[in-house]
């Protein structure tokens, strides 16, 4: 079936440090992948996708690369700010199914600190 | 002008109680989703709706029961509540589009504690 993982959290950084959270996938078709972030006492909000193999999505200084090779969607930040502390969901979907529905990791808290 | 709304937003009941979970969806999406969300922030499917139609039954108890009267609205009913059903139930739309270039769209999450 298709499975998405992310590094384990809680990832503490100091305001400005460089922020990577990796994200691994296995799917049963191609799939599309999206990066979404809850802020505390909140839903969902989606902060990047990319729907083909070496696409790059990128939003609010975050950006993450497809890359089929390594079955891979690491986020990338340059520069964390304290706003930025949430807990960020790699999620994939598959293509040319019925299915529809977003397979999720297990979300990795990020925590900046001034 | 919320996009997907839900009601309640936070819900308190006793071990044995029925209750249901109300989502509405102002986008024009035709397709729908409820998500569950445990204790330690792990996301999953239960179930999906494309144009009223159920498409998506994960393994969820029978207990659980989706209806989605129109476009706009899916419903979740839950008979017989178990204190491990105490979690956060995410609403979401999405437009249906081949490609999966579509997006979903949350509610704000209904948090159920079961007493």
């Amino acid at each position: 079936g298709d499975s998405v993982t992310q590094m384990e959290g809680p990832v503490t950084l100091s305001e400005e440090a460089f922020l990577t959270i990796n994200c691994t996938y296995t799917a049963t078709g191609y799939p599309s992948l999206f990066w979404y972030v809850q802020y505390p006492g909140e839903g969902l909000q989606l902060l990047l996708k990319a729907t083909k193999a070496d696409d790059k999505g990128s939003n609010k200084g975050f950006e993450a690369t497809y890359r089929k090779e390594t079955t891979s969607f690491h986020l990338e930040k340059g520069s964390v700010q304290v706003s930025d502390s949430a807990v960020y969901f790699c999620a994939l979907s598959v293509r040319d199914t019925g299915r529809r529905a977003l397979t999720f990791g297990s979300g990795t808290r990020l925590q900046v600190q001034p | 002008d919320t996009a997907v709304s839900q009601t309640p937003k936070y819900l308190v009941t006793q071990m044995g109680n029925d209750k249901s979970i109300k989502c509405e969806q102002n986008l024009g999406h035709d397709t729908m989703y409820w998500y569950k969300q445990d204790s330690k922030k792990f996301l999953k499917i239960m179930f999906s709706y494309n144009n009223k139609e159920l498409i998506i039954n994960e393994t969820v108890p029978n207990r659980f029961s989706p209806k989605s009267p129109d476009k706009a609205h899916l419903n979740l009913h839950i008979n017989s509540l178990e204190l491990g059903d105490s979690a956060v139930y995410f609403c979401a739309s999405s437009l249906a589009a081949r490609g999966g270039r579509y997006e979903q769209f949350f509610g704000p999450g209904t948090r159920l504690t079961v007493l």
